[in-house]
């Protein structure tokens, strides 16, 4: 089974610019998490997607949105970027939304993204 | 709200020594706890997880983990190192009804030097 990938695995923008991330899960899961990690701030929850709503959202200013298609795929966007936005981004799916308990989540190799 | 503390940034032992990675949670119901690895340029892969089946928590590559409520503890061991051990580890908590959100201590870098 393919793990969980995300597209592109680096990227490069400019403060003021937008960026959309991608993110598909493995086949079959239906919920996805996405979280960044930086050195200062470690990692970070951001938000979670189940059935195409978000479930849980984390301490993120509104700048950061996600959604999530139909076949489970994910999107998060950032608007207006800024320096402190540079960081590894990572994607994680699991196949339910850990209701009674917390499913097992299996993460993705990230983005890579650079704000100058 | 749950958090986690990784004791120590930086570990460094020597290969086939015992490696022992700290981790203090604080929870006011009871946790599930994880504990990732995170390769150079990867993301993270799963180690361990308890979830109140067994204290005694066995995972992937000779890791294990024991759960000690008392010391509100969930420490990561290995009888052995080897030099694909070295790593970044992080210690992660969640507990039920919070949906899948995973909250990470600040990690630990493992060396493992001959």
């Amino acid at each position: 089974k393919a793990g969980v990938t995300q597209t592109p695995r680096y990227l490069i923008k400019t403060r003021g610019q937008q960026v959309t991330l991608s993110c598909s899960p493995i086949s079959g899961h239906r919920s996805v998490s996405w979280y960044q990690q930086t050195p200062g701030q470690g990692l970070q929850f951001l938000f979670e997607y189940f059935s195409e709503t978000q479930r849980n959202k984390g301490n993120f200013p509104g700048r950061f949105s996600g959604r999530q298609f139909s076949n489970s795929r994910s999107e998060m966007n950032v608007s207006t970027l800024e320096l402190g936005d540079s960081a590894l981004y990572l994607c994680a799916s699991s196949p339910q939304p850990g209701q009674v308990g917390v499913e097992t989540q299996y993460f993705g190799p990230g983005t890579r993204l650079l704000v100058l | 709200a749950q958090s986690v503390t990784q004791l120590g940034s930086h570990v460094s032992v020597s290969e086939g020594a015992l490696v022992l990675l700290r981790c203090n949670y604080s929870s006011s119901v009871p946790p599930y706890l994880f504990w990732y690895v995170q390769y150079p340029n990867q993301g993270l892969q799963l180690l361990l997880k308890y979830t109140s089946a067994a204290t005694l928590v066995k995972g992937i590559n000779g890791f294990e983990a024991e759960f000690k409520k008392s010391e509100t503890s969930f420490h990561l061991t290995k009888p052995s190192a080897h030099m694909s051990d070295a790593a970044e580890y992080f210690c992660a908590v969640s507990v039920a009804g919070g949906g899948n959100k995973l909250t990470f201590g600040t990690g630990t870098q493992l060396k493992v030097e001959l």
